[in-house]
């Protein structure tokens, strides 16, 4: 089957530590992005990469890293510095950059801090 | 981006016609107006786009008005798995796939 895979589903971390939340894509997309999602809120952009080894900050990049070493994979670590890193997370990917094309969206990770 | 505005809330009942509405008075000429849907704890799905023209598919129709300033997405006959979050985005030629979402419309399907 083709698609994005997100890991793991829920993940509960402590305060204070980084951790590393898993996109993978078999689509052969170029483009890749990081999505978050408060309750009640719509997304925000985090990070994006338009092809491997290049990625730019999106609208809420602070706390959070990226790397796009391969072009299936767009890991995000989201460290000690994000304030309020608990929430759900969503990776993306589309095939080109056009305006009429579709973005295909993961299942999401959960992230919870305690 | 140009912005979009659409009600916080709908309701329907079960097998009947919805509409859908988005307002985008700021839009551009090459701004393609796209739908998306969230299920709860979901990523979200692809519904429908356009740029000028109506534009059907199997899950749903794409009104857009003559002035492109607003448009409608139809759902000729919700169903209970209709119900989700929708999101009406305007997806530009040069932002290389950065959709942003605003709230969306909460569509609820009674039976």
């Amino acid at each position: 089957d083709g698609g994005i895979t997100q890991s793991p589903k829920y993940l509960f971390r402590k305060e204070g530590q980084n951790v590393t939340l898993s996109c993978e894509q078999n689509l052969n997309h170029d483009a890749m992005y990081w999505y978050r999602q408060d309750p009640g809120q719509g997304l925000r952009l985090i990070y994006y990469s338009q092809i491997v080894n290049d990625f730019q900050k999106g609208d809420i990049a602070e706390g959070y890293s990226v790397s796009r070493e391969k072009k299936e994979s767009f890991p995000l670590t989201v460290t000690s510095a994000q304030k309020n890193p608990t929430a759900f997370y969503l990776c993306a990917t589309v095939a080109g950059g056009l305006g009429g094309d579709t973005q295909y969206f993961g299942p999401g990770t959960r992230l919870t801090v305690l | 981006d140009a912005k979009t505005t659409q009600p916080n809330s709908m309701e329907s009942n079960e097998e009947e016609p919805v509409h859908l509405p988005c307002n985008h008075s700021t839009i551009s000429g090459t701004d393609y107006i796209h739908w998306y849907r969230q299920l709860p704890s979901q990523g979200p799905e692809y519904v429908i786009h356009g740029l000028t023209s109506n534009v059907n598919n199997r899950m749903a129709s794409l009104a857009i008005a003559e002035d492109r300033k607003s448009s409608t997405l139809i759902l000729h006959r919700a169903t209970l798995r209709d119900a989700a979050v929708y999101y009406c985005i305007l997806h530009g030629g040069t932002s290389y796939g950065k959709l942003t979402f605003g709230q969306g419309t909460i569509l609820t399907v009674h039976p």
